[in-house]
């Protein structure tokens, strides 16, 4: 497997322009998770998803954030207008069920993630 | 949710064991302690886990104290490539489906040659 997959994997754009992020999960995985990370506020949840259905989207900073998960293998994860301070790493993550206790358990696979800068 | 609370920064020397604590002291009774590292330009790794025993896998041992209250990860020989910032978190209890995991800021450990 090719683990998570993101894409692109650096985006450079201006003040007020739209980006559209892209994550495909590791097949037969049912959980997606979006995260943010800067060096000011570290590692943050923004949304996760189980079986394509938004379940907790309280992390999203504003209504210029919105994610989709049209299907099992493929979600975005979209900003517009985007605003300097939007700049940071975004990943995505994957994990299916896992026995209570066992390995797997909770496991997170992270993407390589999108570095996003925002001028 | 419980919250955790780690040092920002440790060092190591290379081939010695590197302990990283982390004190959890409201931790719920059903709450899991994980433990996942972030080497640099990539994604946080999964490391380990437990809720009340000791555990040791091919990667590293999770000591968890009697109390529960704290726990630290202990990689036995620590190499180059363990420098990375280590994430102690733990699972929010609901007795449905969350797999939300509360992340901190980490400890920013750097292994030494």
């Amino acid at each position: 497997d090719a683990g998570v997959i993101q894409s692109p994997r650096h985006e450079v754009t201006e003040m007020g322009q739209e980006v559209t992020l892209r994550c495909k999960p590791i097949s037969g995985h049912d959980y997606l998770f979006w995260y943010r990370q800067t060096m000011m506020r570290g590692l943050e949840l923004l949304i996760y998803f189980n079986n394509n259905v938004p379940i907790d989207d309280s992390g999203m900073p504003e209504d210029r954030f919105s994610a989709k998960m049209p299907n099992a293998s493929f979600s975005t994860l979209k900003i517009q207008p985007s605003e300097p301070r939007d700049s940071a790493v975004y990943f995505c993550a994957s994990r299916g069920l896992g026995t209570s206790g066992g390995a797997g358990y909770n496991e997170q696979f992270f993407g390589p993630g999108t570095r996003l800068t925002v001028l | 949710d419980a919250k955790t609370t780690q040092p920002t920064s440790m060092d190591c020397a290379e081939g010695r064991a590197a302990n990283l604590p982390c004190n959890h002291s409201t931790i719920s009774g059903n709450e899991y302690v994980y433990w996942y590292r972030q080497i640099h330009s990539q994604g946080p790794q999964y490391i380990i886990h437990g809720l009340k025993n000791n555990e040791t896998n091919e990667m590293a041992s999770l000591i968890i104290t009697e109390d529960r209250k704290s726990s630290t990860l202990i990689l036995p020989h620590a190499t180059l490539r363990d420098t990375a910032v280590y994430y102690c978190i733990v699972r929010r209890p609901n007795a449905g489906n969350n797999r939300k995991l509360i992340w901190g800021l980490g400890t920013s450990l750097a292994v030494n040659p």
